[in-house]
C-alpha cells in the first residue's frame, strides 16, 4: 500500500526551462511535507517542505505547491541547471505515522541537459 | 563539521550469517532515523530512536531486525540470519529532535545477500 507515490521515475529537461516534479498522496491525514535531493553514493539531502496549512512555499529557484483536495503536490525548479541532476524523492508524515516517521516515495530521476 | 557516516559501505554476505550496520550521527542529534531502500522502492522506515526514550521499531520488518542505540550517539542495526530479500542500502539519518522534517542522512551500507 504505497501512501506516496511518484509516477515519473525519470524526467529529462533542458537547461534553463522549468523542471516539474510531481507526487500523489492518498492519506488526508498527511500534514506535513518534504522534498529530499539525492545525488549517486550519497544520502539523500532536505531540499525543501510545505505544511497543510500552506498552498505554496518558496525557496530560491525551488517553489513546492501543495494541491490538498487533489492531495497532490509538485516541485517546480527554475531555472533547471545541469548540477540539479539527482533522484528527488517526495516524503509526508501526519496522522497515525506520527510527526517524525515519513513515508517516501520512489524517487524520480532528473536529468538537467546541458 | 562531520556529517552522519556509516560503516561499511558496502556488505556482501551469504544467506543465513548475521550482519551489523554501523551508523555514526552528528554530535548533539538526538534522534536519529533508520530507513531501507530496495531496489525500485522508495525509503522504508525501520526505527527511530529519540534520546532516552523508548525507540520506534514499529517499521522494522521481522524480528530478524533489530537496533540499538548506546549513550545516545552511535546506533547498530543488526539483521540475523540474513535473507535474499534483505539485499537492499540501508540508510542511517539523524536530526535535531525538533527538526525532524530536516534529516541528515549517511552515504547509506549496500547489502547484498548471496
Amino acid at each position: 500500500d504505497q501512501q506516496v507515490k511518484q509516477n515519473s521515475p525519470s524526467l529529462s529537461v533542458q537547461e534553463g526551462r522549468i523542471s516539474i516534479l510531481n507526487c500523489d498522496y492518498t492519506n488526508s491525514m498527511f500534514d506535513y511535507f518534504l522534498w529530499y535531493k539525492k545525488y549517486p553514493a550519497e544520502g539523500p539531502t532536505f531540499l525543501i517542505s510545505i505544511s497543510s496549512i500552506k498552498d505554496k512555499n518558496e525557496d530560491g529557484r525551488f517553489t513546492v505547491f501543495l494541491n490538498k483536495s487533489a492531495k497532490h503536490l509538485s516541485l517546480h525548479i527554475v531555472p533547471s541547471q545541469p548540477g540539479d541532476s539527482a533522484v528527488y524523492f517526495c516524503a509526508a508524515s501526519g496522522g497515525t505515522s506520527g510527526t517524525y516517521k515519513y513515508i517516501f516515495g520512489t524517487g524520480t530521476r532528473l536529468k538537467v541537459l546541458a | 563539521g562531520a556529517g552522519v557516516s556509516q560503516s561499511p559501505s558496502n556488505k556482501v554476505t551469504e544467506k543465513g550469517k548475521d550482519v551489523e550496520l554501523r551508523c555514526d550521527p552528528i554530535s548533539g542529534h538526538t534522534a536519529l532515523y533508520w530507513y531501507r531502500q530496495s531496489l525500485g522502492q522508495g525509503l522504508e522506515f525501520l526505527i527511530y530512536f529519540q534520546g532516552n526514550s523508548a525507540p520506534d521499531k514499529s517499521g522494522l520488518p521481522s524480528d530478524r531486525f533489530s537496533a540499538e542505540r548506546t549513550g545516545g550517539s552511535v546506533s547498530t542495526l543488526t539483521i540475523q540470519r540474513t535473507q535474499q530479500e534483505d539485499s537492499a542500502v540501508y540508510l542511517c539519518a539523524s536530526s535535531l529532535p525538533s527538526s525532524s522534517y530536516e534529516q541528515y542522512f549517511g552515504p547509506g551500507t549496500r547489502l547484498t545477500v548471496t
